[in-house]
């Protein structure tokens, strides 16, 4: 079993819908990330979170360190929302070092207009 | 600022052939990796860098070799291309924020090995 699952693998929606991605991870964290990768490669960090809620325009992230799970929500979701979201998490236990991010497999988002 | 840049976007080898792969960052980040990306897989760490002349290895080293002789640069080598490491290749430098570290990727570099 992987140590970050993501559901679902994929995703389609109609314009406007409210969309949520979740993560489980089954390690201890000192901070959770969400990515979103675009067609064409590149990858952009949206949201850091170690506890609670964030909200960056129409994405929402929280997370629930007691339930180790993770939840992105897209409100009034568009077509230029469509790209593969990436959970990744950062292991508690390596004293600083950034080498231990664990990523889930991603999940793929189509919105229809 | 550039961000984090990477060379070549696209490249194909053949088996055996060796080379490099180029990550800069102008954000002056002390941390640096290299992951990979396959399909049906999460991004894997490669190698990282906690700061110029310390690296250390991620979950799929083999076949790969880094240096950091400058904070800016962090470049891969591969020493002898295998169709395994066919691959796309995203850099990454990040810095501390006090609570956590936050990411910046390069745009991939899309490796074929024939």
């Amino acid at each position: 079993k992987n140590e970050v699952e993501q559901s679902p693998q994929n995703l389609t929606a109609q314009e406007g819908e409210f969309i949520t991605i979740n993560c489980s991870y089954s390690v201890g964290i000192s901070a959770l990330h969400w990515l979103q990768q675009h067609p064409g490669g590149g990858i952009v960090s949206l949201f850091m979170l170690s506890s609670g809620k964030k909200k960056h325009g129409r994405l929402i992230a929280t997370i629930n360190i007691q339930e180790k799970h993770s939840s992105l929500h897209i409100t009034a979701s568009h077509p230029r929302d469509s790209a593969v979201y990436i959970c990744a998490a950062r292991k508690r236990d390596y004293g600083g070092s950034q080498g231990n991010l664990i990523f889930g497999k991603g999940t793929k988002l189509s919105v229809k207009p | 600022n550039a961000g984090v840049t990477q060379t070549p976007k696209f490249q194909v080898l053949k088996t055996g052939q060796s080379m490099t792969l180029q990550c800069a960052q102008d954000m002056n980040h002390e941390y640096m990796s290299w992951y990979r990306q396959d399909p049906g897989m999460g991004l894997r760490l490669i190698h990282y860098s906690v700061g110029a002349g310390i690296t250390d290895q991620g979950e799929v080293p083999n076949g790969y070799n880094v240096s950091r002789s400058t904070t800016e640069d962090f470049p891969l080598r591969l020493l002898s291309a295998a169709p395994s490491q066919t691959s796309v290749y995203f850099c990454a430098s990040s810095y501390s924020t006090g609570t956590g570290y936050e990411q910046y990727f390069g745009p991939g570099t899309r490796l074929t090995v024939t």
